[in-house]
């Protein structure tokens, strides 16, 4: 069966050091990953997709099917990256990890 | 710009009430997600549905039940509510196809049922 597991329920790091927020998954086809993010009192939101390649605000994730990963990286944290950040996989519906809290710190 | 709206930010009900949360989306897009948010387990669905007059079951169907009578609205209904049933709903379009499109969310329901 399909799932998206977020080790970490919270993630603090201090300002301008090097952000990784983990996200495996388990899934039989072809994996379509994305990353959103919640920020505080806003809408949650499609940060980046893997199909994309694209860097949003920073952030980087890529596919590594051997680690069945997608880990978001960001090599300098900004306050403003403080946020709830969610991985998911498409499986004919999106499946979601349980999220991570990350907590930049001044 | 997509838009997304829920009837209401915080709802209180009781016990064995029948609960309407309604989503309205303006980007007349085919699908559409009813989620739950509850911490630690991330998002759950509930229920989605990909065209008018239709509905499937999501992960956590049970309690629920969906309306979608017109392309842009999506209706959620717990027909006797339980406090198992607090929570953060909500809910999300995107475009047709069944692709793995871009979801976009609306601003959530609070719900608590005491």
């Amino acid at each position: 069966a399909q799932r998206v597991t977020q080790p970490e329920k919270l993630l603090s790091v201090f300002k301008g050091a090097p952000v990784e927020l983990k996200c495996n998954y388990s899934y039989s086809g072809s994996p379509e990953l994305f990353w959103y993010v919640q920020y505080s009192r806003q809408r949650l939101q499609l940060l980046l997709r893997h199909i994309s390649r694209e860097s949003i605000k920073g952030f980087t994730a890529d596919l590594n099917k051997g680690e069945t990963s997608f880990h978001l990286k960001k090599p300098f944290a900004q306050e403003e990256d403080s946020a709830m950040y969610y991985c998911a996989l498409w499986a004919q519906k999106l499946v979601f990890g349980q999220g991570t809290r990350l907590t930049i710190n001044p | 710009d997509v838009k997304v709206t829920q009837s209401s930010r915080y709802l209180v009900k009781r016990t064995g009430e029948k609960v309407f949360l309604e989503c309205v989306q303006d980007m007349d897009h085919e699908n559409m997600f009813w989620y739950r948010q509850d911490p630690g387990l991330g998002l759950r669905l509930i229920y989605f549905s990909y065209d008018v007059k239709m509905k499937e079951k999501g992960d956590i169907p049970e309690g629920y039940s969906v309306s979608r009578e017109k392309k842009e609205r999506f209706s959620l209904i717990l027909e006797s509510a339980s406090t198992n049933q607090t929570s953060m709903y909500l809910c999300a379009s995107s475009l047709g196809d069944r692709g793995p499109y871009e979801q976009y969310f609306g601003p959530g329901t609070r719900l608590t049922v005491t």
